[in-house]
């Protein structure tokens, strides 16, 4: 059946640096792709979208990569902050109501 | 605008016990998700609702049912809670947008069945 799934539980990155977070899923028929940051306590928060005709999308510091040869997708974060750290989440969706998520990556910025 | 508000945000049942779980969402949106989130995973999809009037089961509903009240309101309820219900759940919504299906999620109520 479907999945989506993240490669990586964790992420450790440095303050400044940039991250880069995995995402695999194995539904070809996905067309829509979406991440989510969630903090303790609080309900996940939109990052950045991308459709299946585009490869890369860019937004306020995050850039979401597309690859639908081997299904893969990956956001990658500029610069990274201490406010970055949170569990961030992949999600797709192949109907225009549904969104399936992936298990999430829990990432910690060290100062 | 609050976005999508949820109460409670916390709730402790004992077992066979049944309670609602509100939703209410200001931005006109026409779908509406409710969602557990059990440690260590992702979000499950329980039951969505894509317009008004509409329900439909998604990939966990078992014990679970729910109503939109209107455009607003998408309560969810448990009947018999079971210790296995113990979860964090959220509710979402979304405008209707081919293609796109950005969801805004409300804050979460923690539900534990003793």
């Amino acid at each position: 059946g479907e999945s989506v799934g993240l490669h990586l539980p964790t992420l450790s990155v440095q303050e400044g640096d940039n991250s880069i977070i995995n995402c695999a899923y194995s539904n070809s028929a996905s067309d829509y792709f979406i991440w989510y940051k969630q903090e303790s306590g609080k309900g996940p928060q939109f990052i950045i979208d991308i459709r299946s005709n585009m490869d890369k999308r860019q937004g306020q510091r995050v850039t979401v990569l597309l690859n639908k040869t081997v299904k893969h997708l990956s956001l990658q974060i500029a610069a990274t902050q201490p406010g970055d750290s949170a569990v961030y989440f992949c999600a797709e969706s192949s109907n225009d109501y549904k969104l399936s998520f992936g298990a999430g990556t829990t990432v910690t910025v060290r100062a | 605008n609050a976005g999508v508000t949820q109460t409670p945000k916390f709730q402790v049942l004992k077992t066979g016990q049944s309670m609602t779980l509100q939703c209410a969402q200001d931005m006109n949106h026409n779908s509406m998700y409710w969602y557990r989130q059990d440690p260590g995973m992702g979000l499950r999809l329980i039951y969505y609702s894509a317009s008004e009037g509409t329900t439909d089961k998604g990939e966990v509903p078992n014990g679970y049912n729910v109503s939109r009240l209107n455009k607003r309101e998408f309560s969810l309820r448990l009947e018999s809670a079971a210790p296995s219900q113990t979860s964090v759940y959220f509710c979402a919504s979304s405008e209707e947008e081919t293609g796109y299906n950005e969801q805004f999620f409300g804050p979460g109520t923690r539900l534990t069945v003793l």
